[in-house]
């Protein structure tokens, strides 16, 4: 069965915590992608990787970490720098992040609420 | 600056009736346009993808079109079912830029009823 998975579905953090959120692909994808999606507000890019071992920041970036040690394998780290964390969380994948005509396909996302 | 503006923000419509989205965008250049499902709580689906040499494209009941002169495009859902209830995203994607090359619209939220 392929495709994209995110883990856990909701997670809930205190403040000042570090959280990891996991995004795994089974599509042998080489790009993936982190995004944050808050209400009312379109798709915001955080991070994303073109290939194993490189990452490149996206638009807001600030207060997050990633790695990129396996291709099957994206997590995303929201430090205790990012000041407001609440929101929606999406991973994607596509074969490749240079071609235009390249359809990105999401994960089911894991909601993050700081407490 | 590169926008995409979708119209109306949200919709609520009769089951079975017709209803047509609207997106405009100030992306240049351009490649391509997308247009995405999200169902409350999850992912964006793709529904279509267009170029900018393409004026049509349809998924079953979905089609979307596309004026690359005007900067406009439209999702047209026919005959419109309760699973039809979502938020629909346009996307823009630039040229030549790797993996920063979308962006997104706010979508606009369709309600089904019965």
């Amino acid at each position: 069965d392929g495709g994209i998975t995110q883990s856990p579905k909701y997670l809930f953090r205190k403040e000042g915590q570090n959280v990891t959120l996991s995004c795994e692909q089974n599509l042998n994808h080489d790009a993936m992608y982190w995004y944050r999606q808050d209400p009312g507000q379109g798709l915001r890019l955080i991070y994303y990787s073109q290939i194993v071992n490189d990452f490149q920041k996206g638009d807001i970036a600030e207060g997050y970490s990633v790695s990129r040690e396996k291709k099957e394998s994206f997590p995303l780290t929201v430090t205790s720098a990012q000041k407001n964390p609440t929101a929606f969380y999406l991973c994607a994948s596509s074969i490749d992040a240079g071609l235009d005509y390249n359809e990105q396909f999401f994960g089911p996302g894991t909601r993050l609420t700081v407490l | 600056k590169n926008q995409v503006e979708q119209s109306p923000q949200s919709l609520i419509i009769l089951e079975g009736k017709n209803c047509t989205l609207q997106c405009n965008y100030t992306v240049s250049p351009f490649s391509n346009l997308r247009w995405y499902k999200q169902d409350t709580g999850r992912g964006p689906v793709s529904l279509t993808i267009m170029t900018f040499s393409e004026n049509t494209k349809s998924n079953g009941r979905y089609t979307a079109t596309l004026d690359a002169d005007t900067k406009q495009s439209s999702l047209h859902i026919t005959a419109s079912q309760l699973s039809d209830s979502a938020s629909y995203i346009c996307v823009v994607s630039l040229p030549n830029q790797a993996g920063t090359a979308l962006i997104f619209g706010k979508g606009t939220t369709l309600s089904v009823s019965s």
